[in-house]
This record gives C-alpha cells, sequence and structure tokens, in this order.
C-alpha cells in the first residue's frame, strides 16, 4: 500500500525566512510525485510533478526534489501570499485504479510579515 | 474554458436523505474521480473512473454510486446520508498517465 507522510504539520515562517517542507513516500514503483497549493475554502492547485531521483522543478519561489525516498518543497524569500496547505502526492507503477493519487495530509504554512 | 465545475458548493442535509453532487469538465479528460477531504486524514478517493460507461471503487465506497455516461459528467450519488459522511468533497480529472489533476472548487457537505 502506497504511503505519504508530510512534516510538519504547520510551519509558521517571517517574510524573507527560507524554509523546506517534507514529503516521506513508500510507493509500489513511482510513477510521479506531485505537489499541490491549497487555498482555504478551495481546490488543491498542481505545482509540479516529479518522476525520477535527481529531478528538480522550480516556479517562482518553490524548488521541489525527489530522492528515492522523500521529496522536499524548498521555499526561497516566502511572501504573504505563499501562505497556503502544501499537499503532496503519489502515484505507484502498480497501484492500479488508472491514475490513482494517494495524498499526505499535507503541511499548513504561514508567512507573516 | 471552466476546468472542472462542481455544484453545488454548500448543502445540508438531513440523515438518510439522498442527493447527487454534480461535476462537470470541459478538458475532454479520460480520468475523473472523487475524493472527500476530512481534517486529519487528507483526501481520499471515492470512486473514480477512466472513460465513459467505465467506473471502479476506491479507498472509501460506501455510501455512494456513481456513473458515468459522457466523457464530461461524473456525478455522486449519496443513497442514505449519514452524519460520517459530513465533509468537503472535491472532484478531480486528469489525461490518462503521470499527470497532475485539476481539481472542482468543491462542495461543503454538512449531514445532521
Amino acid at each position: 500500500e502506497d504511503q505519504v507522510t508530510q512534516s510538519p504539520e504547520a510551519l509558521r515562517l517571517q517574510e524573507g525566512e527560507s524554509s523546506s517542507l517534507n514529503c516521506s513516500y513508500t510507493v509500489s514503483g513511482l510513477r510521479g510525485l506531485f505537489w499541490y497549493r491549497q487555498d482555504p475554502g478551495k481546490g488543491p492547485e498542481f505545482l509540479f510533478t516529479l518522476y525520477s531521483a535527481g529531478e528538480e522543478k522550480e516556479k517562482e519561489r518553490l524548488k521541489a526534489t525527489l530522492t528515492k525516498k522523500e521529496s522536499f518543497l524548498h521555499i526561497t524569500a516566502p511572501k504573504p501570499e505563499d501562505s497556503a496547505t502544501y499537499l503532496c502526492a503519489v502515484q505507484g507503477v502498480l497501484t492500479g485504479g488508472g491514475n490513482k493519487l494517494t495524498f499526505g495530509t499535507g503541511t499548513q504554512l504561514k508567512v507573516e510579515l | 474554458n471552466a476546468g472542472v465545475t462542481q455544484t453545488p458548493k454548500f448543502q445540508v442535509l438531513k440523515t438518510g436523505q439522498s442527493m447527487t453532487l454534480q461535476c462537470a469538465q470541459d478538458m475532454n479528460h479520460e480520468y475523473m474521480s472523487w475524493y472527500r477531504q476530512d481534517p486529519g486524514m487528507g483526501l481520499r478517493l471515492i470512486h473514480y473512473s477512466v472513460g465513459a460507461g467505465i467506473t471502479d471503487q476506491g479507498e472509501v465506497p460506501n455510501g455512494y454510486n456513481v456513473s458515468r455516461s459522457t466523457t464530461e459528467d461524473f456525478p455522486l450519488r449519496l443513497l442514505s446520508a449519514a452524519p460520517s459522511q459530513t465533509s468537503v468533497y472535491f472532484c478531480a480529472s486528469s489525461y490518462i498517465g503521470a499527470r497532475g489533476y485539476t481539481f472542482g472548487s468543491g462542495t461543503r457537505l454538512t449531514v445532521v
């Protein structure tokens, strides 16, 4: 059974204070690892897909990296508008169910002035 | 291009009532799915479909039915609502393959 564990559960940063969110996973052959952003009262918004260890992707102040056991979402010089819950999900080769994703419970990030 | 549209946004049901949550997408995605999101439990898959006429159960299917008669629509039916079904429900769609989902804005359901 695929599993995803995210840490920390909550993170409070000052504007400009860089940090990283962690996503540890176990999966029956990784097909893809996904990062989403979710604002209160809204659906998750797709950020990145990573496919193999060593891969990195960037978008503005966010950078996602992947190893064989975990992924990190690095936030550089965050701004208050980066405040949201960040979700990690995996899709396994042997998971079945078409495009089924297994989600973590998320990291709630708050960036203060 | 509206993406994934869910209706209604909010709903209150009495125990035992039935209802249908609507989901429509205009991206010609083959894959559609329903998730529920509860505090501390993450998103859990209820039912999914890989194309018109094809549906299957996810992780928490009990008490829910789905059908997919067209590529665009994937309604979720609650047969006899229970307080345990109080949750936020999200519909998501994607192309088949390791692709990111597009999520709807959610339906917040309360069963009293």
